[in-house]
């Protein structure tokens, strides 16, 4: 398996402008997790899914922010319009169920986001 | 609302040298307890992982163990090396449900 995937690895844009980051969680992986991780706040949950059906998104910011998991092999994060506040790397994880095998966590390589 | 701390935030140590990194989490009814290192501009690996009901795991000159009585966990590792400079981050999940809750991390830097 080529572990979780994410893209793009890098994104500038400019304020104001829709961004959308993306990524392919571990086949047979019925979690899926997306965190923020900056200097000042460290890594924040933002929102997970269990099997493609969000469960808590009480993390997210604010109505700027949206993510969509549409199949059990592709997740969205959207954020619209961007600030410059966004700016941060944006980590997809994902995990088996428990008890079902090794039910750790595995991490994408992250999107490094910069809002100007 | 569990919280994770971790203590020291930034360690340097000399090659060789065995140290310590420390975790304490507020709540200890935890479902198990994961460390990860983090590699500059890098993703997350986990380098171990803990169940509840265990004290102990091992990998290589890596060992973590867990109090869950008293709210800690520790990861030893025996024989520093220059790469093993990296961030430690430790994170405990409170149900087999629920997400990671993570700590700030522990930049560790070893001097050759």
């Amino acid at each position: 398996d080529a572990g979780v995937i994410q893209s793009p690895r890098h994104e500038v844009t400019e304020m104001g402008q829709e961004v959308t980051l993306r990524c392919k969680p571990i086949s047979g992986h019925d979690y899926l997790f997306w965190y923020r991780q900056t200097m000042m706040r460290g890594l924040e949950l933002l929102i997970y899914f269990n099997n493609n059906v969000p469960i808590d998104d009480s993390g997210m910011p604010e109505d700027r922010f949206s993510a969509k998991m549409p199949n059990a092999s592709f997740s969205t994060l959207k954020i619209q319009p961007s600030e410059p506040r966004d700016s941060a790397v944006y980590f997809c994880a994902s995990s088996s169920v428990p008890g079902e095998g090794h039910y750790g966590y595995t991490f994408g390589s992250g999107t490094r986001l910069t809002v100007v | 609302k569990q919280e994770v701390t971790q203590i020291p935030a930034a360690l340097s140590v000399p090659e060789g040298e065995n140290l310590v990194l420390n975790c304490s989490f507020t709540d200890s009814a935890i479902y198990n307890l994961q460390w990860f290192r983090q590699d500059p501009g890098k993703g997350l690996t986990s380098l171990l992982l803990i169940q509840s009901s265990q004290r102990e795991q091992t990998s290589g000159r890596l060992n973590a163990s867990l109090d869950k009585s008293s709210g800690r966990s520790t990861l030893y590792i025996a024989a520093s090396q220059p790469g093993d400079s990296a961030t430690y981050l430790c994170a405990v999940r409170d149900s087999g449900n629920t997400p990671l809750v993570f700590g700030k991390g522990t930049r560790l830097s070893v001097i050759a």
